[in-house]
């Protein structure tokens, strides 16, 4: 089974302040990535796929990068309501694998 | 609007059978994979499997294969997730998903609201 692994576990960081977490595959995922955000007691929400494609009605300041076993979603400017639980998941692989998640927190 | 809403909270004890649902509107709901989720307290989200609505095909994740058991009614565009004897350890929320992409190799684009289930004596 594909092992992702996030980092850092934890990110604090000041509103209007860039945030980026990191995402390594354990194999290639070519570009079978996708990124999800989480708040308590929501549901994930699909921000990011084909590690860099936005999905719909995510907002510009989103952006994915990367490919193969290195990945990174950059947040240009946090604004108070992305302060949530980040979720890197591959799609590559059978079965299908999350990351451990990124906690971004208010500074 | 496309939509997955789950049937509700369930109370169980360890031993008992339990059937949870997911039921899909806004779309052409036998077309794509359906995927279930288990998220447990204060944990990431797993991938235990997909079903196929169209012809009810299943794939399970190694780690659920033998545990649980999906099934579909694709007439009432409603997939369901079951468990024929719970134990204490199947306590957490488990959401569907819609599979977008081709066949079983997608990302999960529209997500149910999640259904809590607790299995304790």
């Amino acid at each position: 089974e594909m092992v992702m692994t996030q980092s850092p576990g934890t990110l604090s960081v000041s509103p209007g302040e860039r945030a980026t977490l990191s995402c390594r595959a354990s194999q290639s995922v070519g570009s079978n990535l996708a990124w999800f955000q989480q708040k308590p007691g929501q549901a994930p929400r699909l921000l990011i796929y084909g590690a860099s494609s936005r999905a719909t009605g995510i907002p510009a300041r989103f952006s994915g990068s990367g490919s193969g076993t290195e990945f990174t979603l950059t947040i240009s400017s946090l604004q108070s309501e992305d302060f949530a639980v980040y979720y890197c998941q591959q799609y590559n692989n059978w079965p299908q694998t999350f990351g451990q998640g990124t906690k971004v927190e208010i500074k | 609007e496309v939509q997955l809403v789950q049937s509700g909270v369930e109370l169980r004890k360890p031993g008992e059978s339990l059937k949870i649902s997911c039921k899909g509107s806004g779309y052409r709901f036998n077309l794509y994979w359906i995927v279930w989720v288990r998220q447990m307290p204060g944990k990431g989200p797993e991938w235990m499997g997909v079903i196929y609505p169209g012809d009810s095909d299943t794939r399970y994740s190694p780690s659920f294969q033998g545990q649980v058991t999906f099934s579909a009614d694709k007439s009432i565009s409603t997939v369901y997730l079951q468990w024929a004897s719970l134990r204490a350890s199947d306590s957490a929320l488990y959401y569907c998903a819609r599979l977008q992409g081709v066949s079983i190799r997608g990302y999960m684009d529209v997500w149910g609201n999640g259904t809590a289930v607790a299995v304790s004596s």
